[in-house]
């Protein structure tokens, strides 16, 4: 089965410092991996994702996130965070097969990054 | 603004009571997901939708059903509810059936069960 782990459930960091946001999976499918995040209110929306290709992903506002198959890691990272990143953020793997070429999404707990400025 | 709305925002009901959750897909999207979120258990996926037809099912309740009708839109039922079904339920809509598929999020409904 497929899971996600994510280590840190609240990472508080300083304005302008970088952060990492640990991930690690296991999978017995070919990975894809994905990073979400959550503002205060509001649904998930997609930071970035991982389906083939250069290991190294770039997303919006500044993310990236790197595919580690050796350590089965894709963790998430910023140079230096802003005071409008605090959110939650969820990493995700391809997880159980559906049928048809679907496969359910399994979730991390989230990590909740909080930017003190 | 991800273009996929849910209604109600709030709902707060009684143990033993039966609701519907609705959710309108972002425009074009032909798949609709529904996911619980609760504190205890984390985002876990219930079931999918595709153009009308159940596509997958993940850890829904036989007390939870859903269906897409043929405007796309889709509703989640709740019934028999107890305490431990509060949660905040998201929606979420994809072009298409594949995971690779970017899955644009609602701002969810939170229920509450006294």
């Amino acid at each position: 089965a497929q899971s996600v782990t994510q280590l840190d459930s609240q990472v508080p960091v300083f304005e302008e410092a970088p952060v990492e946001l640990r991930c690690n999976y296991s999978s017995s499918v070919s990975v894809y991996l994905f990073w979400y995040v959550q503002y205060p209110n509001q649904g998930l929306q997609l930071l970035l994702k991982y389906l083939s290709g250069s290991t190294l992903v770039k997303g919006i506002n500044g993310f990236e996130a790197e595919f580690n198959k050796s350590q089965t890691s894709f963790h998430l990272r910023k140079p230096s965070v802003h005071i409008s990143d605090t959110a939650e953020y969820f990493c995700a793997v391809r997880g159980t097969y559906s049928g048809a070429g679907s496969y359910q999404l399994t979730f991390g707990k989230g990590t909740k990054l909080s930017v003190i400025p | 603004d991800s273009g996929v709305t849910q209604t109600p925002k709030h709902l707060i009901t009684a143990t033993g009571q039966r609701v519907t959750l609705r959710c309108s897909p972002r425009s074009g999207d032909l798949s609709v997901y529904w996911y619980q979120q609760s504190l205890d258990q984390g985002l876990q996926f219930l079931i999918q939708y595709y153009n009308g037809e159940e596509r997958a099912k993940g850890n829904i309740l036989e007390r939870f059903s859903a269906q897409q009708f043929p405007d796309l839109h889709s509703e989640l039922n709740l019934s028999s509810l107890e305490l431990g079904d509060s949660a905040l339920y998201f929606c979420a809509s994809s072009v298409g059936s594949l995971t690779d598929n970017e899955q644009f999020f609602g701002p969810g409904t939170r229920l509450t069960v006294l």
